[in-house]
């Protein structure tokens, strides 16, 4: 089956970092770019950035560089997505999403997604 | 940075009728690389129409994409009621990719 899986719910501190993981099964891990998308409690998505897991090769939103880092395991077909210094503007559920290699930079294939709230 | 507006923000509407929402791009999105997305509650998007016109996988031919340039549409020509549900389109001309603020079809 199709499918990627993400890790669970995170409780965060103001100033804290989170790491989120992306179990990617039944295609090939390397063959797809691995995207990573947010949302706000009741608002849209935002996009943060990708990662090429054959390359490593990352290109993110410049709104989110230097925060955010972007990171895989092709050992286990994992991505990650870690976000530093973490405010509570930042309360949202991250999805990963993929996509197809090439200028086809539409997402295919979602997560269900990992709420992370950021609170004192 | 391409920014997407969507209209209405909400449509009201009822099972079996049709659906006609719109999302218009603040400058011209080429080579046709526009995608719309369902999110129902509690669920992750799922992409319904990629190159403006193209369903994705399994997606019934209900939902058709049309559009050019900066104004696009996406059509459910009869609503079923697990269509009722916010949609987004997205732009993949160029980083950042936007998406637009959703437009919520909900039932009358």
């Amino acid at each position: 089956q199709v499918q990627v899986v993400q890790s669970g719910a995170e409780v965060k501190s103001p100033g804290a970092s989170v790491k989120v993981s992306c179990k990617a099964s039944g295609y090939t891990f390397t063959g797809f770019y691995m995207h990573w998308v947010r949302q706000a409690p009741g608002q849209g998505l935002e996009w943060m950035g990708w990662i090429n897991p054959y390359s490593g090769g990352t290109s993110y939103a410049q709104k989110f560089q230097g925060w955010v880092t972007m990171t895989r395991d092709t050992s286990i077909s994992t991505a990650y997505m870690e976000l530093s210094r973490l405010t509570s503007d930042d309360t949202a559920v991250y999805y990963c999403a993929r996509s197809q290699l090439g200028k086809v930079w539409y997402f295919d294939l979602w997560g269900r997604g990992t709420l992370v709230t950021v609170s004192s | 940075e391409i920014v997407l507006t969507q209209s209405p923000g909400t449509l009201s509407l009822s099972p079996g009728e049709r659906a006609t929402l719109s999302c218009r791009a603040s400058q011209s999105v080429f080579s046709s690389f526009l995608a719309w997305y369902q999110q129902r509650p509690g669920q992750a998007p799922r992409l319904l129409i990629y190159g403006v016109f193209t369903r994705a996988a399994g997606i019934p031919d209900r939902f058709s994409g049309s559009g050019s340039g900066t104004d696009f549409t996406l059509t459910i020509s009869r609503l079923e009621p697990e269509d009722f549900a916010v949609y987004y389109c997205q732009q993949y001309d160029a980083s950042p990719f936007t998406f637009g603020p959703g437009t919520k079809v909900d039932i009358k």
